[in-house]
């Protein structure tokens, strides 16, 4: 199993809402990653995950908290979003921090209402 | 900070023939690692290439290859004997965590 899978495939939510992305990896990858990516622009990073424990957070607003269960799954968990953080959410993983390729996962849409 | 430069916003190459992508990038780092992805309608991230900066060949995976030029700080991609599709988004990284990408280069393919 090559493949970093990603639920759902499109989340429309309200600005009052509380809803999670889901992410998940069986290739014994120890890093994940997330990613945003707006409309035309390149992905930017947002969270690193290292063996379970966040490593980076590239200075993410608290309405957005990640957590990571396990080393096979990566959750993005969402609250109070506004209409600008509407984009693709790509999660990523690799064998570890130090290691050279990462693989994506096929996203998901969120649309902030 | 680490930066990646794309300066090709959009592109275009006849099937069948040779493109070539530039991107150049600022760092203070000896090693790292830098890559080309692809991102097609479908938006996912596909590996193209990629490149370690204390090996001084060139990488090559197929009709793609880089030409990596360290002291210059610049990393393009060949794209040889193009086709339909190959037609997506491009961007050139940098590892540094997590990827740092460029702006990114449509390529358009034409028949």
């Amino acid at each position: 199993d090559t493949e970093v899978t990603q639920t759902p495939k499109h989340l429309v939510m309200g600005m009052t809402n509380k809803k999670s992305l889901k992410c998940e990896q069986h290739m014994g990858h120890r890093a994940m990653y997330w990613y945003k990516q707006k409309a035309k622009k390149p992905p930017e990073l947002m969270f690193v995950y290292s063996y379970e424990k966040l490593s980076i957070n590239e200075s993410v607003p608290s309405r957005f908290s990640p957590e990571c269960p396990n080393s096979s799954l990566l959750n993005l968990h969402l609250h109070a979003l506004q209409p600008e953080d509407s984009a693709l959410y790509l999660c990523a993983s690799s064998q570890v921090v130090e290691n050279n390729e990462q693989f994506f996962g096929p996203g998901t849409r969120l649309t902030v209402l | 900070a680490q930066t990646v430069t794309q300066s090709q916003p959009e592109m275009s190459v006849q099937e069948a023939e040779t493109v070539t992508l530039s991107c150049t990038y600022d760092t203070s780092e000896s090693d790292y690692y830098l890559f080309w992805y692809k991102q097609p309608p479908s938006r996912q991230m596909i590996l193209v290439i990629r490149q370690e900066a204390y090996k001084q060949q060139n990488a090559t995976e197929n009709r793609f290859s880089v030409n990596f030029q360290k002291a210059a700080k610049s990393f393009s991609l060949k794209i040889s004997d193009s086709q339909l599709g190959d037609a997506a988004m491009y961007f050139c990284a940098y590892r540094r965590g997590g990827m740092r990408f460029g702006a990114g280069t449509r390529l358009t393919v034409k028949p």
